[in-house]
């Protein structure tokens, strides 16, 4: 089955940028997630990407897909204390319930 | 619309006890999900289901089950709780066409729930 996998934890000054990363196995893989997950809560979707995109921005966000090497990041500029989090990548492969999600890198923000 | 929704959000059960955990929709998903997140190892799947009157098992389902007797509902029961299930779970929903689609996921606040 799909494996997806992210570092533990991430620790950045505010007003730097943040990148996160998460590498799969699935080649077949879709569509690729980021959510993130505020202390209490649950996960909220950050953004997506199609399988057959290389980036896409979003204001501060920007996400990075190298097919090749079945790697993903996610790009946070000028990070701000409320960037504080877990962030989970999530990859589909079609099919039922075939949504993977890696175990989440805590982003800590130092002001 | 309130999206998902979880009650309750905290219940500690003594070791034997049963419960319901209740999810509840109002976006008219045909897919719902329950998942466990423990410290660390991110969120397993434990049921899903693809429409009302079918359910499937996830990655972990046992000690647990679940029914769907409408779209919004979907409520999974503890029978047995054991200090193994001791977690936090959360219900999520999204929308599968069918042509697919993205299979975006709509997560609830969770319920953490604790068994001695």
């Amino acid at each position: 089955g799909e494996d997806v996998e992210q570092s533990l934890f991430l620790s950045v000054r505010e007003g730097d940028s943040s990148v996160i990363n998460c590498t799969y196995t699935d080649s077949s893989s879709t569509y690729l997630y980021w959510y993130k997950q505020e202390p209490g809560a649950g996960l909220q979707l950050l953004t997506y990407i199609f399988s057959n995109m290389d980036m896409k921005q979003d204001q501060r966000l920007t996400v990075l897909l190298n097919k090749k090497d079945k790697h993903l990041s996610l790009r946070i500029a000028d990070t701000q204390t409320g960037d504080s989090a877990i962030y989970f990548c999530a990859v589909y492969s079609g099919g039922y319930q075939k949504v993977t999600f890696g175990i989440g890198t805590k982003l800590q923000v130092i002001p | 619309n309130a999206g998902v929704t979880q009650t309750p959000k905290f219940r500690i059960l003594k070791i034997g006890q049963s419960m319901t955990l209740q999810c509840t929709q109002d976006m008219n998903h045909n897919y719902m999900y329950w998942y466990r997140q423990d410290p660390g190892m991110g969120l397993k799947l434990i049921y899903y289901s693809v429409g009302a009157g079918i359910t499937d098992k996830g990655e972990v389902p046992n000690g647990y089950n679940v029914s769907r007797s409408t779209t919004e509902d979907f409520p999974l029961r503890l029978e047995l709780a054991a200090p193994s299930q001791t977690s936090v779970y959360f219900c999520a929903s999204s929308y599968q066409g069918t042509s697919g689609g993205t299979d975006t996921q709509y997560f609830g606040p969770g319920t953490r729930l604790t068994v001695l």
